[in-house]
């Protein structure tokens, strides 16, 4: 139990473009998703909060406008990198735990890779 | 702040003997600390959990202890074995955030 779904789980786009990154939660509801960030040889750092039914909470010196998160329902939230640029090709990885306890799953992750 | 630190970032043993990995954190109130064990281009993977109202968890060769008082947490690998070899990251829970340690690079060898 307790699987999260990532889609894709590779993306090359070109410099300027929008990518989209789905995290599905396939066999509970999840009304909390968590998107992380990692660069090669570097931790996990949160980018933000997804919560169903509302506005994501972002991390100091993430810029909301740049990746939209959207958690439109218990079991999705996607995360949009708009006008991508070479810095922002990293390893993007969601998570989500069940309601009411700490373990959280992750997505396989999503490797973007802007030329 | 939200901060956790973890040491060392580098450790090599040889294959049976011990390794253990350091961690600590700042916010008291954190009750929730996991362990995660990442291999290379793979999304990490929950290895051994402790919660605030334990000092010491084992599962076979995998342990963790808890010092709340002092504020840090180990991760204590015995026996070790080359498929060990990862990247280990603990974690602590600030609110409803898991906040993750810089890593740490294991290598054992055969």
């Amino acid at each position: 139990g307790a699987v999260v779904s990532q889609h894709p789980s590779w993306v090359i786009c070109k410099s300027g473009t929008s990518v989209k990154i789905e995290c599905r939660s396939l066999d509970f509801q999840a009304t909390t998703m968590f998107w992380y960030r990692q660069f090669p040889k570097q931790s996990l750092m949160l980018m933000a909060t997804s919560n169903e039914g509302s506005k994501a909470t972002y991390e100091q010196g993430v810029e909301k406008d740049k990746f939209l998160i959207n958690h439109a329902s218990l079991t999705l939230s996607t995360l949009t990198v708009t006008s991508a640029h070479p810095e922002d090709s990293s390893f993007y990885i969601c998570s989500a735990s069940l309601a009411g306890s700490s373990p959280l799953h992750f997505g396989n992750g999503t490797r973007l890779t802007v030329t | 702040g939200e901060n956790v630190e973890q040491h060392p970032s580098t450790l090599s043993v040889q294959e049976g003997d011990s390794a253990v990995i350091k961690c600590t954190y700042s916010d008291s109130a954190s009750n929730y600390f996991p362990w995660y064990k990442q291999e290379l281009g793979k999304r990490p993977q929950l290895i051994i959990d402790i919660r605030s109202n334990v000092g010491e968890k084992k599962d076979q060769r995998i342990a963790v202890t808890l010092n709340k008082t002092a504020k840090h947490f180990s991760l204590h690998i015995t026996e070790t074995q080359p498929e060990d070899s990862a990247v280990y990251f603990c974690a602590a829970i600030y609110g409803n955030k898991l906040v993750f340690g810089a890593g740490t690079i294991l290598r054992v060898k055969s």
